[in-house]
């Protein structure tokens, strides 16, 4: 069974970089067809997409964030990365990694986030 | 791209249904089959509960079920129960091949 971990600073201070990881387990990161996502939950607020790595190494960001947003992949560590650049306090937020896509038990391929990680809290304040 | 619209709080008593809406557009929920909806209890990770506008992955209650017109997805949970209360959002997959997710509705369980 899959799962994801997302691990990185707590705290950033404005106008530097924030940098998380996720941890891929029960699974490989380069094998399927699967989008590695980040999606974050600003405090008290909804779902953000921030983007994806896909399996081959492809990469899509929200227009919103995609002058600042890099997502990377590192196979040998099976892991995926998000670093989000010059931020600020509207970027603090709970930072979730997902798997999304798949075949299910009847062999189609699915569009759904199925596998969650926990999420991190990341704070920006100096 | 914007956020679907959904409602932001919707309640119901336990045993009755209730239906949480979610509007985008033709080029997202109207030009897809590809929607989902999540539960997320307060503190916790997104839960899958509903993909591709109608299915349900392998263990989630049959109370839970989706439908989609046009621009619009349905989230219905029949048989509320208390342990239903929670937030619930959508999400499409896009023409620009890329996510977007609905604002969340707060679900409460009277």
């Amino acid at each position: 069974q899959v799962q994801l971990q997302e691990s990185g600073p707590r705290l950033v201070k404005p106008s530097e970089t924030l940098s998380l990881t996720c941890t891929v387990s029960g699974g490989s990161v380069s094998s399927g067809s699967y989008y590695w996502n980040w999606i974050r939950q600003p405090p008290g607020k909804g779902l953000e997409w921030i983007g994806y790595i896909y399996y081959s190494g492809s990469t899509n960001y929200n227009p919103s964030l995609k002058s600042r947003v890099t997502i990377s992949v590192d196979t040998s560590k099976n892991q995926f990365s998000l670093k989000v650049s010059s931020v600020t306090a509207a970027d603090t937020a709970v930072y979730h990694c997902a798997r999304a896509g798949g075949f299910d038990s009847s062999g189609h391929y699915y569009y759904g986030m199925d596998v969650w990680g926990q999420g991190t809290t990341v704070t920006v304040s100096s | 791209q914007s956020a679907l619209t959904q409602p932001a709080s919707v309640s119901g008593s336990p045993g009755q249904s209730i239906t949480i809406s979610c509007t985008g557009t033709s080029s997202d929920v109207g030009g897809y089959n590809y929607v989902s909806w999540y539960q997320q209890y307060p503190g916790k990770a997104p839960k899958l509960m509903i993909y591709d506008v109608v299915k349900r992955p392998s263990g989630v209650s049959n109370r839970f079920s989706g439908s989609k017109s046009g621009n619009t997805a349905s989230l219905t949970i029949s048989g509320l129960q208390a342990e239903d209360e929670a937030d619930y959002y959508c999400s499409s997959y896009t023409s620009s091949s890329a996510w977007v997710f609905g604002g969340g509705t707060k679900l409460t369980v009277l």
